[in-house]
């Protein structure tokens, strides 16, 4: 069973940077893209980026491009995102999915609040 | 970037009904879509893939149609634990935009 645990709720002041983490279970972590998307209060989703968990090539929204970093830890198959720069805009849910295919999102994580204010 | 366009925003609808959701794209997508359902507090789910294709452990009251630019979900014998939020998300290309979703709420 496909099974993606985030790492808990950040608090943040304006300018300063989160990481979040994505442990994953249950299958070949390698095999398979992660993606990463939010989602702000009463807002629709939104697609950051991925990592190819087995070259980690990383693709980032243009929005977001040199703002955001994706990697991995293979032997932990654990994926991790950085946000930099944040504003109280960047205030959302975290979330990691798999993804089949292009952004077939099958199996996410549970989400992760980062909270931005001052 | 592809715009995805939901409508309606919001419904209500009893146990027992038949709801349909339909989901624009703003160019050819041919079948590269998707749905999601989310309850509140909770992450999204696949539903469907591929316009029509159920996902494993899906109910088949939940079907999917359309290709091109205008999709559909269609929800046969609503169950109370089918109100939530609706969303349809392309994988054509990158980036692979969400619409913005459609609530089903309960009359």
């Amino acid at each position: 069973q496909v099974h993606l645990v985030q790492s808990g709720a950040e608090v943040k002041k304006p300018g300063a940077s989160v990481n979040i983490s994505c442990k994953a279970s249950g299958y070949t972590f390698i095999s398979y893209f992660m993606h990463w998307v939010r989602q702000a209060p009463g807002q629709r989703l939104e697609w950051l980026g991925y990592i190819n968990a087995g070259n980690g090539n990383t693709r980032y929204s243009q929005k977001f491009q040199g703002r955001v970093s994706i990697t991995r830890d293979t032997s932990a198959s654990t994926a991790f995102m950085e946000v930099s720069s944040l504003t109280s805009e960047d205030t959302a849910v975290y979330y990691c999915a798999r993804a089949r295919g292009v952004a077939t999102l099958d199996s996410w994580g549970q989400g992760t609040l980062v909270s931005v204010s001052s | 970037d592809i715009q995805m366009t939901q409508s309606p925003s919001s419904l209500s609808a009893s146990v027992g009904d038949r709801v349909t959701i339909t989901c624009r794209a703003s160019q050819s997508i041919t079948k590269y879509l998707n749905w999601y359902q989310q309850k509140p507090g909770r992450a999204p789910k696949l539903l469907i893939y591929a316009a029509s294709s159920l996902e494993s452990g899906v109910p088949s009251r939940f079907t999917g149609s359309g290709s091109g630019t205008d999709f559909t979900l269609t929800i046969n014998n609503l169950q109370p634990e089918d109100f939530a939020t609706y969303y349809c998300q392309h994988s054509a290309t990158l980036p692979a935009t969400f619409g913005q979703g459609t609530k089903v709420e309960i009359k």
